[in-house]
């Protein structure tokens, strides 16, 4: 079945500390990616996303991430964590249908940042 | 650009009436517009796909005759959440369509007594 799976449901770092949010799909092609990020209460805001090309995408907010097609991955990072970051953090993926783009969604890493 | 905005942001009912709930894109036109739920703690579930102009496609599991879809125009889907019970209390986002991808209404928080 097509799936994308957040292994870690809670991280917790240290501000100024460096990032990684794993992300891994299950797909028969390579869908089109995206990560997104949730506040308190809040919609979703697009931090990323993959289409094709160059497989190291930059984002907003100083977030990148790297699509692996070797380990079906597309984990988000960033190199150096501010309070302000603490959120929900989404992993999708795009489904082409003939009835309208499908988003899948991970489960969700809830990231905590400790003063 | 490509904002798109909900209405209510917060609603309570009681069991049994009905609660309408507004999507709009701001800045762009959207054939296709989604509705999602999402439980505390948990991922966003796609409810239903709407097309302009047209009948909403459901997903399995997603009652059509409670959960009542509307895409009248190409800014503005409505879900009507119908005889509204304590278990249909969530958080319910829309999301609308650009050539650039999907964007996510803020949220609509309903609660149901």
């Amino acid at each position: 079945a097509q799936s994308v799976t957040q292994p870690d449901i809670h991280i917790t770092v240290s501000e100024g500390a460096s990032l990684e949010l794993r992300c891994n799909y299950s797909y028969g092609a390579t869908p089109y990616l995206f990560w997104y990020v949730q506040s308190p209460g809040q919609g979703l805001q697009l931090l990323l996303k993959y289409f094709s090309g160059d497989t190291l995408v930059q984002g907003i907010k100083g977030f990148e991430a790297e699509f692996k097609r070797s380990q079906s991955s597309f984990n988000l990072r960033k190199p150096s964590v501010h309070w302000s970051d603490a959120a929900e953090y989404f992993c999708a993926a795009l489904i082409l249908t003939g009835g309208g783009n499908k988003l899948t969604f991970g489960t969700g890493t809830q990231l905590k940042v400790e003063l | 650009g490509a904002v798109v905005s909900q209405h209510p942001s917060r609603v309570i009912c009681k069991s049994g009436t009905s609660v309408k709930i507004e999507c709009r894109s701001l800045d762009f036109q959207a054939t296709t517009m989604f509705w999602y739920r999402q439980f505390p703690k948990q991922s966003l579930m796609l409810m239903a796909t709407s097309n302009e102009g047209s009948k909403a496609t459901y997903e399995q599991g997603v009652e059509k005759d409670k959960f009542l879809i509307n895409h009248a125009s190409l800014t503005l889907s409505t879900l009507t959440v119908t005889s509204a019970h304590p278990e249909d209390s969530s958080f319910y986002i829309c999301s609308a369509e650009a050539p650039s991808g999907q964007y996510f209404g803020p949220g609509t928080r309903l609660t149901v007594t």
